[in-house]
């Protein structure tokens, strides 16, 4: 069966700070692979997503960014962390094969930026 | 770019009475929809999914809801809603080609005896 594994759960970092999250699934192949940033009264907000390695798609101007070295690795990083940059993400993966499937989420991971 | 509303940010239900959580959608296509729930302290989990054929979609849990292309809309209904129910819900769209997935900011279901 499917997996995913995201890391760190909780993370507190000061501002200036780089950062690195880490996303690994497991029991399948070439899925597609998101990150969403969750925060109270905007929902589930997409960061990121790739339809394959080194295909990233950016979906809001930030201070982040992602990378998929391997097919099934997705990270998060910051070179330099912001106040801003304090939230609670999400990543997630779906089947690819041109029709949409579940969402599937890990863990997440909390981020507070001092 | 595709979007999804959720206008009711927080909404209170006593058991047993019905509900609607309501969800509009911008995209310029044929949008695939989807609800997912948020229960307390547990992940995000898929309710439903429309894709194609018949707008009116079951899923788990005893929640449907009905794809009216004419308002843009794809609302989630349950005829009787239980104490378990109270939890975060979330309409999402998909893009038809570049996997891309876009929640709203989610309605918050309160649940009283």
């Amino acid at each position: 069966s499917q997996t995913i594994h995201q890391w760190p759960a909780t993370l507190v970092q000061p501002v200036g700070s780089p950062l690195s999250l880490e996303c690994t699934v497991e029991g399948t192949s070439n899925p597609n692979l998101y990150w969403y940033r969750q925060a109270a009264g905007r929902g589930l907000q997409l960061l990121f997503y790739s339809v394959g390695i080194g295909q990233i798609s950016s979906e809001v101007p930030q201070n982040l960014s992602a990378s998929r070295p391997q097919d099934r690795q997705f990270i998060l990083s910051s070179k330099k962390l912001l106040l801003s940059d304090s939230g609670f993400y999400l990543c997630a993966w779906s089947e690819t094969g041109g029709r949409y499937g579940e969402l599937f989420f890990g863990e997440g991971s909390r981020l507070t930026v001092l | 770019a595709q979007s999804v509303t959720q206008p009711d940010i927080h909404i209170t239900v006593s058991e047993g009475a019905s509900l609607e959580l309501r969800c509009n959608y911008s995209y310029g296509a044929t949008p695939y929809l989807f609800w997912y729930v948020q229960s307390p302290g547990q992940g995000h989990q898929l309710l439903l999914k429309y894709f194609s054929g018949d707008t009116l979609v079951q899923g788990i849990k005893g929640f449907e809801a009905e794809f009216k292309r004419s308002q843009s809309s794809f609302n989630l209904r349950k005829p009787s809603v239980h104490w378990s129910d109270a939890a975060e819900y979330f309409c999402a769209v998909g893009d038809g080609g570049y996997q891309k997935v876009t929640f709203g900011i989610g309605t918050k279901l309160q649940v009283i005896p």
